[in-house]
Order: structure tokens, then sequence, then C-alpha cells
């Protein structure tokens, strides 16, 4: 059974950093591509970061880039988001998803998600 | 960015009726979109992909069709556990989603 769990959420100050985490079971985690996608609170999804599976090719939202860095560690089947420079509307719920067969960018499997809410 | 657009935004039905959702992009995308289906307080779940696609063990009454720049999600007949709300999903390019349809009991 996929199992995807995220972890690190809370609440944090504007311009701060905060690392999500991801820890993945189930399926070959070397072999698909993983993803962040986030929700606002009554708000609609937007996706906010990919990484292939093997290459490691990444790729942002423009509303993150230069702020966030997704990455993964193999060996841990893990996938991290760091996040500086944080933003009130950064504030969202942050789901894990992985990523459809074929490296495609459709989302078959999603975690709970963790709330990061930016607020002083 | 593919801009995605849905229609209705709310749909009111009841139990046994036929339901169809629109989305349309911006542009082209073939047939790479997705539709997920969202429970309050729940993440989403993947329904249909590559516009007609059923993912594994959704309900046949889901359906999906559409390519180019206009799709849609046909419900066959609606059952209790289907009032949520629907998105559709890009993914030719960087993915975008669509506002979302709530649909809800009339």
């Amino acid at each position: 059974e996929v199992q995807l769990v995220e972890s690190g959420g809370g609440l944090v100050q504007p311009g701060r950093s905060l690392r999500l985490s991801c820890a993945a079971s189930g399926f070959n985690f070397d072999d698909y591509g993983m993803h962040w996608v986030r929700q606002a609170p009554g708000k609609g999804l937007e996706w906010v970061s990919g990484i292939s599976g093997n290459l490691g090719s990444v790729g942002y939202a423009d509303s993150v880039k230069g702020r966030f860095t997704i990455s993964r560690d193999h060996a841990k089947k893990s996938l991290f988001l760091q996040m500086n420079s944080l933003r009130p509307e950064d504030t969202a719920f942050y789901y894990c998803a992985k990523g459809g067969t074929g490296s495609l960018y459709f989302f078959d499997y999603w975690g709970q998600g963790t709330l990061v809410t930016v607020s002083s | 960015d593919i801009q995605m657009t849905q229609s209705p935004s709310t749909l009111s039905a009841s139990v046994g009726d036929r339901v169809t959702i629109t989305c349309r992009a911006s542009q082209s995308i073939t047939g790479w979109l997705a539709w997920y289906q969202q429970k309050p307080g729940k993440a989403p779940k993947l329904l249909i992909y590559e516009a007609s696609t059923l993912e594994s063990g959704v309900p046949s009454r889901f359906g999906g069709s559409g390519s180019g720049t206009e799709f849609t999600l046909t419900i066959s007949s609606l059952q209790p556990d289907d009032f949520a709300t629907y998105y559709c999903q890009q993914y030719k390019m960087y993915p975008t989603f669509g506002p979302g349809t709530k649909v809800d009991l009339k």
C-alpha cells in the first residue's frame, strides 16, 4: 500500500524558513517523480515543485522560484521542501504527491497534508 | 502558464442525476488532463488521467472525455459518496489546476 506522510509544518514568522519532509513507502521510490502541491485554506490547488525519479531534474512554480528548494533522499525514501523567505501568502496545507507513471506530472497518491502558517 | 477554467463553479444535483463538469485550457494540452475529487479535510483523489483513463479502483460511473482545449467529467448516476469538489489539472506543461467545481445536494 502506498503511503506518504508529511511532517514539518507549523507557525513561522514572515521571512523565516521551514523544512517539510515526506516519508514514502509501498512503492519503488526511485522510479517516480515526487511533488509538492499546496492549498490555502478554503482555496484551490497549486502545484509548488516537482523532482524526477532518476536524473533528479526539478521544477518550480513561479510563485516560489528562488525561495523554495525541493530534494529527495533515495536511501531514506524521503522527499523534502526547504522553504526560505516565507511570506503570508505561502500559508497553506502542503501535500506530498507521487507522480504518475512515465514521469508524468499528474498525481496518483497524496499524503494527508501538513499546515504551514506564516504570520507574525 | 496554461490557464484552466471550470464550469459551473457550483452544481446542485440529486442522487441518481447525470452530472457533467466542463474544463477548458487556455491553449491545447492534447490529452494531458487529469481529474481529482476532494472532500472537506481530505487530500485530493485521482479519478482520471490522460483525459479519459479511469484510475484503478475508481467506479465506472465516472468518465472523462475531450482533447485539445475542452474536456468533460461525467458522473453517470450521482451517488451519495460523490458530493465533493472536483478539479481538473493539465500536465502538458508545469501543472496547473482549474478552480474547482463543488457538487452539492439540491
